[in-house]
């Protein structure tokens, strides 16, 4: 079955240290991965994606993302957090049909929450 | 200027009754979508239309009826509600091939008493 893993619900980290919130992936082929985040109340916002080519991705909001093929990861990173990206993180893979191309569907992983003390 | 906007932000009623949440999105975008997301904020896929062309139907009870009257709406209408459809509806939209990014909507968050 196709599915996302994001292993920990929640992810503590001082302002100014560097943050990462993991994620794993368990599709056939190589699939579209996005990061997306959410703020209490609201909807998701698209961080970054990968598809091809790179892979280290650049986001919004000075994060980035490092798509690794042997470990099936996408782990989200960002050099010096902020209290600000306080949020939940949700990790989100576009799995590719049989023919090679994608389908619509996102699958998302459970979300990890981000807490970033002052 | 709100991108994707959906109506009500928040919907309280009675087990039994029925509902409807509306959304529109003034992107231009060509695929609209509903997800569904729970109360440990486990979000799910329920509904794709691309051109008023339902394309993607996720296992949902028939007591939900999507309906697309142009490319810029999708509305959702629920028969029967029952305690278990309590949760946050999203809707979203994206444009073209499958690389583009999804733009969300605020959510309706249902409550059923």
């Amino acid at each position: 079955a196709q599915s996302v893993a994001q292993p920990e619900d929640q992810v503590n980290v001082a302002e100014g240290n560097p943050l990462t919130v993991k994620c794993t992936y368990s599709v056939s082929g190589n699939p579209y991965l996005f990061w997306y985040v959410q703020y209490p109340n609201r909807g998701l916002q698209f961080l970054l994606k990968y598809i091809t080519g790179d892979n280290l991705v650049k986001g919004s909001y000075g994060f980035e993302a490092e798509f690794n093929k042997s470990q099936t990861s996408f782990h989200l990173k960002k050099p010096s957090a902020l209290v600000s990206d306080s949020a939940l993180y949700f990790c989100a893979v576009r799995p590719l049909m049989n023919y090679g191309g994608a389908t619509n569907k996102l699958i998302f992983g459970t979300g990890t929450l981000l807490a970033v003390q002052p | 200027d709100t991108a994707v906007s959906q109506t009500p932000k928040y919907l309280v009623t009675q087990m039994g009754n029925d509902k409807s949440i509306k959304c529109e999105q003034n992107l231009g975008h060509d695929t609209m979508y509903w997800y569904k997301q729970d109360s440990k904020k486990f979000l799910k896929i329920m509904f794709s239309y691309n051109n008023k062309e339902l394309i993607i139907n996720e296992t949902v009870p028939n007591r939900f009826s999507p309906k697309s009257p142009d490319k810029a709406h999708l509305n959702l209408h629920i028969n029967s509600l029952e305690l278990g459809d309590s949760a946050v509806y999203f809707c979203a939209s994206s444009q073209g091939g499958q690389a583009q990014p999804q733009h969300f909507g605020d959510g309706t968050r249902l409550s059923i008493l």
